[in-house]
């Protein structure tokens, strides 16, 4: 079974341009979430997908950063315009819905590094 | 409010000593679960192994190990007879629910087998 993809692994950009991540869930998850991993720090949700709805973006600086996931499927997160401190790997997960172990799966993760 | 401490920021070994990971968590939901994922130098978030607050039953698996214990809160990881490929990153995470499931990491626990 596939994991979750992520693309690109690395991206290194100028403050104040503008930069997208993809993810594709494990085929058949219904829920899917991106977080931010700050270097020394755990993951922190940004935003929740349940389906193609949102279910939680209540940690998303949704001034700057974006995110779809328009058919239910894959995603893309997007910020505009970066700032220093956005620097950071963002790293998607997926899980099953209604699965009873309530396992997330995760991706390899985009590194971002705003110059 | 949900939080998770790891209060070891790195931990040293030497190849085939045994190691503990410590985990404190904070929660007032009395149905939640308790989670360990790796995290290796790739950077992808790797699950270990998942434990509802209904079990405390702690196990072996191979050379993993956990002791949960909700009297203190602590649901904590030990690796027997650890190889360098053990080096990595360990994170421990909360879930409870909320309207949906929310994760909530701890800070993560560099652990280094040295040779």
């Amino acid at each position: 079974e596939a994991g979750v993809a992520q693309s690109p692994r690395y991206k290194i950009i100028e403050k104040r341009q503008s930069v997208a991540f993809w993810c594709n869930p494990i085929s058949g998850h219904a829920t899917l979430y991106w977080y931010q991993q700050i270097l020394g720090q755990g993951p922190k949700l940004l935003i929740q997908f349940q389906n193609n709805g949102v279910v939680d973006d209540s940690q998303l600086p949704k001034d700057r950063f974006s995110a779809e996931r328009l058919k239910g499927v894959d995603s893309t997160l997007k910020i505009q315009p970066a700032k220093l401190e956005d620097s950071a790997v963002y790293l998607c997960a997926s899980r099953f819905s209604g699965q009873v172990k309530n396992i997330q799966y995760f991706g390899a993760g985009t590194r971002l590094s705003v110059l | 409010a949900q939080k998770v401490t790891q209060a070891q920021t790195e931990i040293s070994v030497v190849e085939k000593e045994d190691v503990t990971l410590d985990c404190v968590y904070e929660t007032r939901d009395t149905t939640y679960y308790l989670f360990w994922y790796k995290q290796p130098p790739s950077g992808e978030l790797v699950f270990l192994i998942r434990r509802n607050s209904f079990d405390e039953q702690n196990e072996i698996s191979g050379r993993y190990s956990w002791n949960f214990q909700k009297s203190t809160s602590s649901f904590n990881f030990t690796i027997t007879a650890s190889q360098v490929v053990d080096s990595a990153v360990y994170f421990c995470a909360l879930s409870v629910f909320s309207g949906t499931y929310k994760y909530i990491f701890g800070t993560g626990t560099r652990l280094k087998v040295l040779a």
